[in-house]
């Protein structure tokens, strides 16, 4: 099992321009959410989706969207990418609420 | 304002001797509490988990305190060994709601 992956690895972005981070999980699970790590803030949630077809707002949502079209798969979106969306983001997927497994992360940097 | 805190961002300790890395949260809400344990360039990885009707969680070298009348938690790692080496971050969340709220993080640095 890959457990949850995240694609691409890194990317550089100039502002305004959009993009799609892919995260895919083969656990069969239910939950998927994804996540922003800036210094000194943890991680901070920014869309979670209880299951196939259904996504919600996290802490910090604004300038992104999300979709799942599949259970195994979790899209984050940027229309139009701003500095303030540098950041190291991750996916994540659980069964349930408790051991969310994580991937290992998506470095962004917008100029 | 941040509900789950970890006010030491580092902390530096001698291999085998105890590591105690401390949390504290404002939100009486919270049921459950966890630590991840991030390495650089990957993503946390679960470590240890206590809910809010216990007062300590034991796996192995690991074992998570809760004091909920003080809202603090601690991960003691004994004996610490440099493989701990790692960033740990503490989360808290509420049963019926899906999102963990993370703390910011304490680098442990075990030296050998």
């Amino acid at each position: 099992n890959a457990g949850v992956t995240q694609t691409p690895k890194f990317r550089v972005l100039k502002t305004g321009q959009s993009m799609t981070l892919l995260c895919a999980q083969d656990m069969n699970h239910e939950y998927m959410y994804w996540y922003r790590q800036d210094p000194g803030m943890g991680l901070r949630l920014i869309h979670y989706s209880v299951g196939e077809g259904t996504t919600a707002k996290g802490e910090v949502p604004d300038g992104y969207n999300v979709s799942r079209l599949k259970k195994q798969n979790f899209l984050l979106g940027l229309e139009s990418a701003a500095p303030s969306q540098t950041s190291v983001y991750f996916c994540a997927s659980s069964l349930a609420e408790l051991g969310q497994f994580f991937g290992p992360g998506t470095r962004l940097t917008v100029l | 304002d941040q509900q789950v805190k970890q006010n030491s961002p580092s902390l530096s300790v001698q291999e085998g001797r105890i590591s105690i890395l401390n949390c504290d949260y404002t939100n009486s809400m919270f049921d459950y509490f966890l630590w991840y344990k991030k390495y650089p360039a990957e993503g946390p990885t679960f470590l240890i988990s206590i809910s809010s009707i216990k007062d300590k969680n034991e796996d192995g070298r690991f074992t998570v305190f809760l004091n909920k009348s003080a809202k603090h938690l601690s991960l003691h790692i004994v004996p610490s060994q440099p493989g701990d080496s790692a960033v740990y971050f503490c989360a808290a969340g509420e049963t019926g709601r899906r999102a963990l709220t993370f703390g910011s993080g304490t680098r442990l640095q075990v030296q050998p």
